[in-house]
């Protein structure tokens, strides 16, 4: 079974500019999981998804948005990107929680200068 | 609040030793439990989890943890580590909020392997 797939893989973007970042669950997993990984903050929640319903917040500010199709495939999107967004993007999916555990994708590396 | 912390962000123990790392939850109800490990420029990949089934939990690569409602502990353990171990260590705890469940990860343990 095909796991968990992000693209792109690395972004470099200019402060200002907007992004959309992809990821592809395991086939039969409906809830999909952001997480932003920096140095200094660790681990960080975004959002969680299920059935193309956001489920779950993480507090970040109204920049960082995303959404689910149908097909259970999420995107999110970050507008007016600043420096501080440079970050490992982590997508992750699962079957319905909670003692379901998350597979992760390998990420995509956002630059922002 | 539920919350997970880990003591240590930086273990460093000698090939062939023990590994042990540390994790404490805060939650109101019965956790399910996770450790997962990060290798550099990987995502996350689950080592074991508590769904209490046992308490004493046995994961890939060797490594095992032990669940203590008495103590909130879930510490990982490995009898002798190897080279190929280090890496970034997290613990997580998946809890319920509004109606649904969510994950909540630890800072992290960087381990390091020494010669």
């Amino acid at each position: 079974k095909a796991g968990v797939t992000q693209t792109p893989r690395y972004l470099i973007k200019t402060r200002g500019q907007q992004v959309t970042l992809s990821c592809s669950p395991i086939s039969g997993h409906r809830s999909v999981s952001w997480y932003q990984q920096t140095p200094g903050q660790g681990l960080q929640f975004l959002f969680e998804y299920f059935s193309e319903t956001q489920r779950n917040k993480g507090n970040f500010p109204g920049r960082f948005s995303g959404r689910q199709f149908s097909n259970s495939r999420s995107e999110m999107n970050v507008s007016t990107l600043e420096l501080g967004d440079s970050a490992l993007y982590l997508c992750a999916s699962s079957l319905d929680p909670p003692y379901y555990e998350q597979y992760f994708g390998p990420g995509t590396r956002l630059t922002v200068t | 609040a539920q919350s997970v912390t880990q003591l240590g962000s930086h273990v460093s123990v000698s090939e062939g030793a023990l590994v042990l790392l540390r994790c404490n939850y805060s939650s109101s109800v019965p956790p399910y439990l996770f450790w997962y490990v990060q290798y550099p420029n990987q995502g996350l990949q689950l080592l074991l989890k508590y769904t209490s089934a046992a308490t004493l939990v046995k994961g890939i690569n060797g490594f095992e943890a032990e669940f203590k409602k008495s103590e909130t502990s879930f510490h990982l353990t490995k009898p002798s580590a190897h080279m190929s171990d280090a890496a970034e260590y997290f613990c997580a705890v998946s809890v319920p909020t509004s109606g649904t469940y969510k994950y909540i990860f630890g800072t992290g343990t960087r381990l390091k392997v020494l010669a």
